[in-house]
């Protein structure tokens, strides 16, 4: 069964911390593998989106990084911001072709920055 | 930046009554979806629309629920007679530039929140 699981569920750091926020999926065949930032109740948005043939992605102080052998991503978050407090979603498109529809996401991490 | 935008941004409804979620797409956008995300769970693919068609739907997309793009810019979700379960944050998105690659972003709406009484 396709599936993907993050770790940990939720997190807390201070401001100027940085992190790293794990990812584990099944997803077979595997197209591209997503990370997006979610706040509370508003539209989940992209930070990177990465190939099988990726190892490394960044977006600013977000660093995806991609291991399609043993099927786990990362996103490390430098120097965290306040604003960086959302939940982090991974998020697989097992996927070929233009509609790439059915995305697999993950539940999430939550991040917390504490002054 | 332009945005994929949703109205309602909350809907109240009896359960049994038919809804109508609205969106419009980023505009050259040719691919359409529709995610569902019920509180405090991941968010769940429901359907995504090219080309006036269905391209891949979900089990949870069974015969209540209807996707359309009536004119160039909206694109609906309607799901016929309500049940308590189908409360959840409904977000569209879309995607995918003309002559784009594979595996173009997903670009999401700040959602409908809809709750079945």
């Amino acid at each position: 069964k396709n599936q993907v699981e993050q770790s940990p569920q939720s997190l807390i750091i201070l401001e100027g911390k940085n992190c790293t926020l794990q990812c584990n999926y099944t997803v077979s065949p595997f197209s591209n593998l997503r990370w997006y930032k979610q706040d509370t109740g508003r539209g989940p948005v992209s930070l990177t989106i990465m190939t099988f043939s990726e190892n490394t992605k960044s977006n600013g102080r977000y660093t995806a990084t991609l291991d399609a052998d043993t099927k786990q991503s990362s996103l490390h978050i430098t120097a965290s911001q306040l604003s960086d407090s959302a939940s982090y979603i991974c998020v697989v498109s097992p996927s070929y072709g233009g509609s790439q529809g059915n995305l697999i996401f993950g539940k999430g991490t939550k991040l917390s920055v504490k002054p | 930046e332009p945005e994929v935008t949703q109205t309602p941004s909350h809907q109240v409804t009896q359960m049994g009554q038919e809804v109508i979620l609205r969106c419009v797409p980023i505009s050259n956008h040719l691919y359409f979806y529709w995610y569902r995300q019920i509180l405090g769970q991941k968010v769940e693919f429901l359907v995504s629309f090219y080309n006036n068609e269905i391209s891949e739907k979900s089990e949870i997309f069974d015969d209540q629920f209807s996707v359309e793009r009536p004119d160039g810019s909206n694109f609906t979700l309607k799901i016929r007679s309500t049940k308590l379960e189908d409360s959840a944050m409904y977000f569209c998105a879309s995607s995918g530039l003309a002559g784009s690659k594979l595996g173009e972003t997903q670009y999401f709406g700040p959602g409908t929140r809809l709750l079945v009484l």
